[in-house]
């Protein structure tokens, strides 16, 4: 089977850092990608790993280590927008599906 | 360009009727698919459709059959629709080869009393 779990729900304060954590157990494994939902909203791509190692784009970085099945988004410099709902999802095969987790709420505080 | 276009955005059925949830992209994807997200979770897949003329399940294909009834147009359809079926369904599409980020609409909005 497959599984994935990441905290439901994470509070920050505007400016700040917060690290959203990701671990999965997968049949197979080629990389893992992370989606941002506003409510109501479509999920929108942030970034996909491959490879062990840091990917950054702009003020949002991601972290793989497969020998771990471990993964993180970070964000810094927190804006009231970043306030979403943030997935990690494997892509598990060599097919272009991927398997999402239930998400990570997050909340920013003025 | 639209991107990814579901209709309809919102749909009201009672149980046992059959409806087609409508999905187009125009952005000449190989790929595209059908997820389900019910409230405070994650998206499930339905099926998807690797290139056209192909189609596969996903995790949760029961009571839904699908259509890629061409490059851009993949297609859902609920037979007997069931109350457990209420949910908010996404199209997504993306490119192939190496890794390619998936593209959703907007959702369509299904509640089935």
């Amino acid at each position: 089977g497959q599984s994935l779990e990441q905290p439901s729900e994470v509070t920050a304060v505007e400016g700040a850092i917060v690290q959203i954590n990701c671990t999965y157990q997968t049949s197979g494994f080629y990389g893992l990608s992370w989606y941002q939902q506003h409510d109501g909203g479509a999920p929108t791509f942030l970034s996909y790993n491959a490879l062990d190692g840091l990917e950054e784009t702009g003020r949002f970085s991601s972290f793989l280590s497969r020998s771990d099945s471990y993964g993180y988004l970070l964000l810094q410099e927190l804006q009231m927008k970043d306030s979403a709902s943030y997935f990690c999802a494997p892509r598990v095969d060599s097919s272009y599906k991927l398997i999402f987790g239930s998400g990570t709420r997050l909340l920013v505080r003025p | 360009n639209a991107g990814v276009t579901q209709t309809p955005k919102f749909q009201v059925l009672k149980t046992g009727q059959s409806m087609t949830l409508q999905c187009a992209q125009d952005m000449n994807h190989n790929s595209m698919y059908w997820y389900r997200q019910d409230p405070g979770m994650g998206l499930r897949l339905i099926y998807y459709s690797a290139s056209e003329g192909t189609t596969d399940k996903g995790e949760v294909p029961n009571g839904y059959n699908v259509s890629r009834l061409n490059k851009r147009e993949f297609s859902l359809r609920l037979e007997s629709a069931a109350p457990s079926q209420t949910s908010v369904y996404f199209c997504a599409s993306s490119e192939t080869g190496g890794y390619q980020p998936q593209h959703f609409g907007d959702g369509t909005r299904l509640s089935i009393l």
